[in-house]
């Protein structure tokens, strides 16, 4: 069965204190690995798309990478304006998987 | 518009009623999804058009749940005789005619209680 697990599901971190969110999943065919951010009342907001192995993206204190079998949201120095929950989603045939995200917290 | 609207944004209805619920995708997307997020639960498929072929409709969880799509754009999700337990956010996500394999782009979503 194909699934998508995230951890840790709640996090709190002092601003500037980096740390890495996990994505780990099990599925047949994977044509993806999509991380996203959602904020209170709106809907998820595309970050990152991965497609193999050793794949690393960036975007300003964000880097997502990819294993066979997991994918890591590295947040380095954050800041308050990072809260927010991350899904990760994995794509297989023409459906997305999404686990049930991580709920960011960055404390001023 | 720039992105996915979707109406009502907010919808309060009684159990037994009806609700429909729109998604407008970004222009010249051909696929579109519907999602449900319920409280502390990850987006749960519902269902998948893709240009002219037929809807995914795999992830349906009754037959009072059923969606169509006009023209290869708009979108509405029927509820009939609603249920507590339908009580939700729904999200319409859309993306880009190179086919499923590209980023999604989501709506606000519509959020639906059932009293």
């Amino acid at each position: 069965e194909d699934q998508v697990t995230q951890s840790p599901e709640a996090l709190r971190l002092q601003e500037g204190e980096s740390s890495s969110l996990n994505c780990s999943y099990t599925v047949s065919g994977l044509r993806g690995l999509f991380w996203y951010r959602q904020d209170p009342g709106k809907g998820p907001e595309f970050l990152f798309t991965l497609y193999s192995a050793g794949e690393e993206k960036e975007k300003e204190r964000l880097k997502a990478t990819l294993t066979k079998k997991e994918s890591f949201l590295h947040i380095t120095a954050p800041k308050p304006e990072d809260s927010a929950t991350y899904l990760c989603a994995v794509l297989t045939g023409n459906q997305f998987y999404f686990g049930t995200g991580t709920s960011l917290t960055v404390i001023p | 518009g720039a992105g996915v609207s979707q109406s009502p944004s907010n919808k309060v209805t009684e159990k037994g009623k009806d609700v429909e619920l729109r998604c407008d995708p970004i222009s010249g997307h051909t696929a579109l999804y519907w999602y449900r997020q319920s409280l502390g639960q990850g987006l749960e498929f519902l269902i998948y058009f893709q240009g002219n072929s037929a809807p995914d409709k795999s992830g349906l969880p009754s037959d009072r749940f059923s969606a169509e799509r006009t023209g290869g754009s708009v979108s509405t999700l029927t509820i009939q005789r609603t249920q507590q337990e339908d009580s939700a956010v729904y999200l319409c996500a859309s993306s880009f005619p190179k086919g499923v394999g590209g980023e999604l782009f989501f709506g606000e979503g519509s959020r639906l209680t059932v009293l």
